[in-house]
């Protein structure tokens, strides 16, 4: 059973762009929603994350938007920059269990 | 230095050999994680620890040992390792309390020939 579904697999923007990547879910009882970055040769580190009480973060450049009823959330980069080539993974958790589920990643590449 | 490292971080090793991952943290973070990441796959659980002495699996955990005498190590050993092996394995720690925040070692970067 797959639990969490990201999109898209990769993902190639302009500088200057917007990047979006979505993540869906079907265990009703995450309550934690995170988004992580990983550049090549490293290990993945938390960019921005939500909680089911806000329906929007905005970090920056970086922006989590969540839609409980859809159970769906997405990350935004405004203005992308070639630095911020990278993949990104969402991994929703919660109850309690500190495991994460990480979605597959979507590999973004920012041209300039 | 504070942090989360491990050791080695790049190992070929021959099918059938017993090879042991180190990974130390210097946070007294309670829980610690062993991942694998292999194309198309993401990053798989193998093991888990929530505390010394407290270990438990993850979703990949066939051919693969742990132990946690001490808060701050958390080794895994691949017994008899086989070439489904050959994989990036990364060590993770986190703290107990309101954030799952989970802080990611670099990486050991394992073949198996």
């Amino acid at each position: 059973q797959q639990q969490v579904k990201q999109s898209p697999q990769s993902l190639i923007v302009q500088k200057g762009g917007i990047s979006i990547i979505n993540c869906a879910y079907e265990n009703t009882a995450f309550d934690y929603f995170p988004w992580y970055q990983q550049f090549p040769g490293k290990g993945p580190a938390l960019l921005i994350a939500i909680r089911p009480d806000v329906s929007e973060k905005k970090e920056g450049r970086f922006t989590i938007s969540f839609n409980k009823s859809a159970k769906q959330f997405s990350l935004h980069i405004m203005d992308s920059q070639p630095g911020d080539s990278a993949t990104y993974f969402c991994a929703p958790t919660g109850a309690g269990s500190y495991q994460l589920t990480f979605g597959k990643g979507t590999k973004l590449s920012v041209i300039p | 230095d504070a942090g989360i490292t491990q050791s080695p971080r790049y190992k070929i090793t021959e099918t059938g050999r017993q090879v042991t991952l180190m990974c130390h943290q210097t946070w007294s973070h309670s829980y610690m994680f062993w991942y694998r990441q292999d194309l198309g796959h993401g990053l798989r659980l193998i093991y888990y620890s929530a505390a010394a002495d407290i270990t438990d699996k993850g979703e990949v955990p066939d051919g693969y040992v742990v132990s946690r005498s001490k808060t701050e190590n958390f080794p895994l050993t691949l017994e008899s390792a086989t070439r489904s092996q050959t994989s990036v394995y990364f060590c993770a720690s986190s703290s107990k309390g309101p954030s799952y925040e989970q802080y990611f070692g670099p990486g050991t970067r394992l073949t198996v020939t």
